[in-house]
């Protein structure tokens, strides 16, 4: 059975650092992966998406990159905002089954 | 924002009594499904659809049913609502599973059971 950890579980951080979330996952075999912030009160809004077969997607200041051998990614946010301040979870999918999620890192950005 | 709306956005039911939550889209995704979110338990799948009148069981669907009639809507039923039903619900879509396509969440439905 996937499982999906997500370490720190809150994480807090001064205004212009660049920061790195962690996602790790038991099954290396997955069909893609993807990264999602959520607000207080919202539902998950997706960041990024990486297929199995890539090791790494941008988004403007977001970078994403998958290491499935060690079973592990990382989102990286550069020059931190205190608009990024959210919830970030990652979730795996091994194929046909549907979405694993880790349980999210809850990030503060301190202006 | 994908066209995803949850009705209601609250509701507070007493134990024993039933619960329906609807999910509504506009994006003409063929797959949906329901989630719910609890503090130290994260997101955790109840049911979910890939056709119409074409649903499966999730991780926690024990309690709950679910119904597709119609492409666009996806319900939720809590038969005989419990405390430990207590939780915020989500539904999402995808216009494909496990392949290239990002899931849409809904804003939520905050349900009380009391």
């Amino acid at each position: 059975k996937q499982e999906v950890t997500q370490i720190p579980a809150a994480l807090s951080v001064p205004e212009g650092e660049n920061l790195v979330l962690n996602c790790s996952f038991t099954d290396s075999a997955i069909y893609n992966l993807q990264w999602f912030r959520q607000d207080p009160g919202k539902g998950l809004t997706s960041l990024l998406l990486i297929q199995s077969s890539q090791r790494e997607q941008t988004s403007g200041r977001l970078n994403a990159s998958l290491d499935k051998s060690s079973g592990r990614s990382t989102l990286y946010i550069a020059a931190s905002q205190p608009g990024d301040s959210a919830t970030y979870l990652c979730a795996v999918s091994t194929g046909n089954t549907p979405l694993v999620f880790g349980k999210g890192t809850r990030l503060s950005v301190i202006a | 924002d994908a066209g995803i709306t949850q009705s209601p956005r609250h509701k507070v039911t007493e134990t024993g009594t039933p619960v329906t939550l609807r999910c509504h889209q506009t994006e003409n995704h063929r797959y949906m499904y329901w989630y719910r979110q609890d503090p130290g338990h994260g997101l955790r799948l109840i049911h979910y659809s890939y056709g119409v009148k074409d649903t499966d069981k999730g991780e926690v669907s024990d309690g709950y049913s679910v119904s597709r009639s119609k492409t666009e809507d996806f319900l939720l039923t809590l038969e005989s609502a419990t405390s430990s039903q207590t939780s915020v619900y989500f539904c999402a879509i995808s216009s494909d599973r496990g392949d290239n396509s990002p899931l849409h969440f809904g804003n939520g439905t905050r349900l009380t059971v009391t």
